[in-house]
């Protein structure tokens, strides 16, 4: 079973920052938080994970708790390509994925 | 982040015909891969683990002897699929990685 809750969906305005949650309140100390992303009809695309200190690439960026049992998944200027359904993962790093129902994302024009 | 890339991108079928299904690391070696399949509307379930140079590892209620899998290389797994039915008709997709896992484009198979 997956390890993480996320909203069913979620509405952002093209140009907004896009702010996705993910609860995650039985990770254990050595799992980390991934999150991937998948376009209509194409296979997941990685996007960022995190440990426990806040990451920031060129696609977003993701703010995890101090207590590490939810984090945000932030995309700072929401364009109608980040359309997609957005999985939160938790696993450790050699472990295989599990795929929850993830938040399908609608970016409005 | 690195290129995993899969084929055939799609194929049709007859019933009772087998299919099989590549997946490939195209710059890094893999001594794992992972096979999933998405139907429509829903999330992906993973179907097994295939494994370099050893027997792939099945989860709950995927069978075996339908679903065959061979990681000959370190940058080859392949999916057949045996006996291919309609309900067989879906998405599959495979991944690999050392600590991030990236994802292949897929292969739609479609069961007439």
């Amino acid at each position: 079973d997956a390890k993480t809750t996320q909203p069913t969906s979620m509405d952002c305005a093209e140009g907004r920052a896009a702010n996705l949650p993910c609860n995650h309140s039985t990770i254990s100390g050595n799992e980390y938080v991934y999150w991937y992303r998948q376009i209509h009809s194409q296979g997941p695309q990685y996007i960022i994970h995190g440990l426990k200190n806040n990451e920031t690439n060129e696609m977003a960026s993701l703010i995890i708790t101090e207590d590490r049992k939810s984090s945000t998944l932030i995309l700072p200027h929401a364009t109608l390509r980040d359309t997609a359904v957005y999985y939160c993962i938790v696993r450790n790093r050699d472990d295989k994925i599990i795929f929850g129902k993830g938040t399908r994302l609608h970016i409005l024009p | 982040g690195a290129v995993v890339s899969q084929h055939p991108s799609w194929v049709i079928c007859k019933s009772g015909t087998s299919v099989k299904i590549e997946c490939r690391s195209l710059d890094f070696q893999a001594t794992t891969m992972f096979w999933y399949r998405q139907f429509p509307k829903q999330s992906l379930m993973l179907m097994a683990t295939s494994n370099e140079g050893s027997k792939a590892t099945y989860e709950q209620g995927v069978e075996k002897d339908k679903f065959l899998i061979n990681h000959a290389s370190l940058t080859l797994s392949t999916l057949t699929v045996t006996s291919a039915h309609p309900e067989d008709s879906s998405f599959y997709i495979c991944s690999a990685g050392q600590e991030t896992q990236y994802f292949g484009p897929g292969t739609r198979l479609l069961v007439l």
